[in-house]
């Protein structure tokens, strides 16, 4: 099982709608969470993190996090065309601690 | 806030030769920085990871006799590819963290490397 999985895609969701973006992970004694936003030829660009239980929201943006059920989740409300990109999620372990391991990253579609 | 370069963006060398990348944090100390390697449609692979005034630590499976890591100060990191071949051609990517330990990751805008 790997340590960080996300469904590959693509998701395709409508301009205007909720996009929601999944990650499970492997370890349960991951403290730190993230998710990447990374446009295609470009480098990642963090969006958001969550360490705690619960929601965490930014904008249009919104973490959840289920430490028991170990899943992630990346909310994007009223999705854009410029949303399009591949969302990688990624958190830091226990083994390796300052090391962020890397999900092979969902892409999203957001058609006009 | 939290702004990393690369210079340079983009290189063609010739197979044989050597390429350095260099890596800065603009407004902050980083601590701890990482190299990362990315193949098209492929997810990020890091290479390594390096502290400020200590030796790097390579991933299983990295040469670090061929990439040589260099972190000499608390906001510039160096990787130098030596006797690249074309098989090193790829997207190189450094992160910089302005905690020891750790905790978010700011990426800088990568560096497109063709070996001829």
């Amino acid at each position: 099982q790997k340590e960080v999985e996300q469904n590959s895609g693509p998701l395709s969701v409508p301009e205007g709608a909720i996009a929601s973006l999944n990650c499970t992970y492997s370890d349960r004694g991951s403290q730190s969470f993230f998710w990447y936003r990374q446009y295609s030829g470009k480098s990642p660009e963090l969006i958001m993190f969550i360490y705690s239980n619960g929601d965490k929201e930014d904008g249009r943006f919104t973490a959840q996090l289920n430490k028991a059920s170990q899943y992630v989740s990346l909310l994007i409300r009223d999705s854009q065309p410029s949303d399009s990109a591949t969302y990688l999620c990624a958190l830091r372990g226990i083994t390796g601690f300052q090391k962020l391991v890397f999900g092979t990253g969902t892409r999203l579609l957001v058609s006009p | 806030g939290a702004v990393v370069s690369q210079h340079p963006s983009r290189v063609i060398c010739k197979s044989g030769t050597s390429v350095k990348i260099e890596c800065r944090s603009l407004d902050f100390q980083a601590t701890t920085m990482f190299w990362y390697r990315q193949f098209p449609k492929q997810s990020l692979m890091l290479m390594a990871t390096s502290n400020e005034g200590s030796k790097a630590t390579y991933e299983q499976g990295v040469e670090k006799d061929k990439f040589l890591i260099n972190h000499a100060s608390l906001t510039l990191s160096t990787l130098t590819v030596t006797s690249a071949h074309p098989e090193d051609s790829s997207f190189y990517i450094c992160s910089a963290s302005p905690a020891r330990y750790g905790y978010e990751q700011y990426f800088g805008p990568g560096t497109r490397l063709t070996v001829t």
